[in-house]
């Protein structure tokens, strides 16, 4: 079956670094791409991007250039996501989620459990 | 970028039937998928291109589009179905290409 097992809480210092792990099981891990949606808290979801699992290549969304950057592992079965330089509004609770449906259709068929980063000093 | 509006929230007694509706521009010509997320809980995709369901999911969800709005039915609620739920397209013009509804708080009651 699929599964997307994500990294546990972080608790970060203003200015400090996360990085956040998404391991793929049950599929081939480059057949699909794999997404990244943030939740603040008590809000709703927010697309940041997604990557190409089979030539790495991100793309990110409208407000998450810069101090946001997706990688992968391939050999592992594992997607990244690094923060930089955070903020207090990047506490939030951050999924993975794999690319599903087909062209012009696409949608999020199966979900990471979440990490919830919480910023503060 | 394209905007989807939902309902804030939507109330219904057990054994009726709960309707949440997903506004956007032209709408109908797009495909609409529907998530339910449950306190704590990671979200969960329920109806696919408008009014698929994936395998696990109770017939009682379903979906319909056309127009402005998108439709989604749960019929005989339970109070299991109490969560929020989003809608959500795909938009190659827009940025974000992913777009998704405000949410809608379905409360049982």
């Amino acid at each position: 079956q699929v599964q997307l097992v994500q990294s546990g809480s972080e608790l970060k210092k203003p200015g400090a670094s996360v990085k956040v792990s998404c391991k793929a099981s049950g599929y081939t891990f480059t057949s699909y791409a794999m997404n990244w949606v943030r939740q603040a808290p008590g809000q709703g979801l927010e697309w940041m991007g997604w990557i190409n699992t089979n030539t790495g290549n991100p793309t990110y969304a409208q407000g998450f250039t810069g101090r946001f950057v997706f990688s992968l592992d391939t050999s592992v079965s594992t997607a990244y996501l690094q923060i930089s330089s955070l903020k207090a509004e990047d506490t939030a609770v951050y999924y993975c989620a794999r690319g599903g449906g087909r062209v012009a259709a696409r949608n999020f068929d199966y979900w990471g459990q979440g990490t919830l980063v919480t910023v503060s000093s | 970028s394209y905007v989807l509006t939902q309902p804030p929230s939507v109330s219904v007694a057990p054994g009726k039937t709960a309707r949440i509706t997903c506004g956007g521009n032209n709408i109908g010509s797009k495909s609409v998928h529907w998530y339910q997320q449950k306190p704590g809980q990671a979200p969960v995709l329920v109806i696919y291109y408008d009014s698929d369901r994936p395998s696990g999911i109770p017939e009682r969800f379903s979906g319909s589009n056309s127009g402005n709005t998108a439709t989604l039915t749960i019929s005989r609620v339970e109070a299991g179905d109490e969560a929020d739920y989003y809608c959500q397209v795909w938009d190659s013009s827009s940025d974000p290409l992913y777009v998704f509804g405000t949410g809608t708080k379905v409360t049982v009651l």
